[in-house]
């Protein structure tokens, strides 16, 4: 099955800086990708998410690339606030058959933005 | 609309009870599945349905059950709760397998 790596497991910025959350699918198949963000004590929320068929996505300050042929994919966030402290988790999706996809989410990574 | 909706928030289960949770969304979503996380885990898929009367397993079915004879419900029964299931259950939906995940609130299951 697919297996996906996200790295690092916590991430402490500074106000203002840009922080980077990689994460590695292993099945060539897979070609939707979501990122998730889970604040304290809430349900995860979608915050962005990429089609195989394209690069690269932004969305004000948040950017999702994509290199299907190293099979990774990467959210970068600028100009980072406090508010954005939560957990991010990303995903990679591929298609089973039979109207099925099967959805793997990485471990998560928990990203401190230091005031 | 009130998306998707998950109760009990809270339940504590002696080891071998059985319960139900409830997921219910008013989206006309097609996909439904439940996930459980659990510290250093991440979001691990239990079940899913593709629609009305059509379930399958996910990565960690094993203790659970579900049923699917509506659009809208989606319940999750464990049979005889053990320690290990001891976890935050999330219920979610999404208009297709490879779109957005609309999540409860979830629901926080203590095991003793």
């Amino acid at each position: 099955g697919e297996n996906v790596e996200q790295h690092p497991s916590t991430l402490s910025v500074q106000e203002g800086d840009s922080a980077v959350i990689k994460c590695t699918y292993s099945d060539s198949a897979s070609n939707y990708f979501p990122w998730y963000k889970q604040e304290l004590g809430k349900r995860p929320q979608l915050i962005i998410d990429i089609r195989s068929n394209v690069g690269e996505k932004k969305d004000q300050r948040i950017a999702v690339t994509l290199n299907k042929t190293a099979k990774h994919f990467s959210l970068h966030i600028t100009e980072t606030q406090p508010e954005d402290s939560a957990v991010y988790f990303c995903a990679a999706s591929k298609y089973k058959g039979a109207g099925s996809y099967q959805l793997t989410f990485g471990k998560g990574t928990k990203l401190s933005v230091i005031p | 609309n009130a998306g998707v909706t998950q109760t009990p928030k809270f339940q504590v289960l002696k080891t071998g009870q059985s319960m139900t949770l409830q997921c219910a969304q008013d989206m006309n979503h097609e996909y439904m599945s439940w996930y459980r996380q659990d510290p250093g885990m991440g979001l691990r898929l239990i079940h899913y349905s593709v629609g009305a009367g059509i379930t399958d397993q996910g990565e960690v079915p094993n203790g659970y059950n579900v049923s699917r004879s509506t659009t809208e419900d989606f319940p999750l029964r464990l049979l005889s709760a053990a320690p290990s299931q001891t976890s935050v259950y999330f219920c979610a939906s999404s208009y297709a397998g490879d779109s957005p995940l609309h999540f409860g609130n979830g629901t926080r299951l203590t095991v003793t």
